[in-house]
């Protein structure tokens, strides 16, 4: 099994219709991110959780939410999907300080139509 | 406010040479740390190298080496003997929350 996991792989859905994209990790690592990428832009981050009580906005937060369930899962959410949050969704995490690299999930391809 | 600069949307090398893919970066910390992420077709990313910014020595893994020159915040990435599975989206990134905008590297048989 994958480290990290991140269901669905790849996901159609309309505008307006709320989704979640799960993550959950057998890494044992506090630290827990969701990632937005696009051509052309890299990789942006939505929202960050360093352990189940800590949540923090990323730099591209809005018209997202998320939830650390447990130290395991950390899920996020688009409350109204809207077509330019088409994008490829990566679910990473790492062990405390900066100097741990990440682990990331496989991604979620979203398409909002 | 740290950024991380990738200027080379896409580079090719032809198969057992050497490429090197340029990546520069600004942060006010005087500690941090810089990775290189690879992203193959399969669109995992994984981790290629890691260097400490405290540590003068440049890091190596394998065919992987980078130039890390502090001063002129600068952190490229050289790939030697390039291989066919070395084709891929290479993202430079500062400490956890940084990245660049990636270079496509593609292999020439």
């Amino acid at each position: 099994d994958a480290d990290v996991t991140q269901t669905p792989r790849n996901r159609i859905t309309k505008t307006g219709k709320r989704i979640m994209l799960e993550c959950s990790q057998t890494k044992g690592h506090d630290r827990m991110y969701w990632y937005r990428q696009d051509p052309g832009l890299g990789l942006r981050l939505i929202y960050y959780s360093f352990d189940v009580k800590d949540i923090n906005k990323g730099e591209i937060s809005d018209g997202y939410s998320v939830s650390r369930q447990a130290q395991a899962k950390f899920s996020l959410s688009l409350e109204s999907a809207i077509p330019n949050q088409t994008a490829l969704y990566f679910c990473a995490t790492s062990e405390s300080g900066t100097r741990a690299g990440y682990t990331f999930g496989s991604g979620t391809r979203l398409t909002v139509v | 406010a740290q950024t991380v600069t990738q200027s080379q949307p896409e580079m090719s090398v032809q198969e057992a040479e050497t490429v090197t893919l340029s990546c520069t970066y600004d942060t006010s910390e005087s500690d941090y740390y810089l990775f290189w992420y690879k992203q193959p077709p399969s669109r995992q990313m994984i981790l290629v190298i890691r260097q400490e910014a405290y540590k003068q020595q440049n890091a190596t893994e394998n065919r992987f080496s980078v130039n890390f020159q502090k001063a002129a915040k600068s952190f490229s990435l050289k790939i030697s003997d390039s291989q066919l599975g070395d084709a891929a989206m290479y993202f430079c990134a500062l400490n956890q929350f940084y990245f660049g905008t990636g270079t496509s590297l593609t292999v020439i048989p």
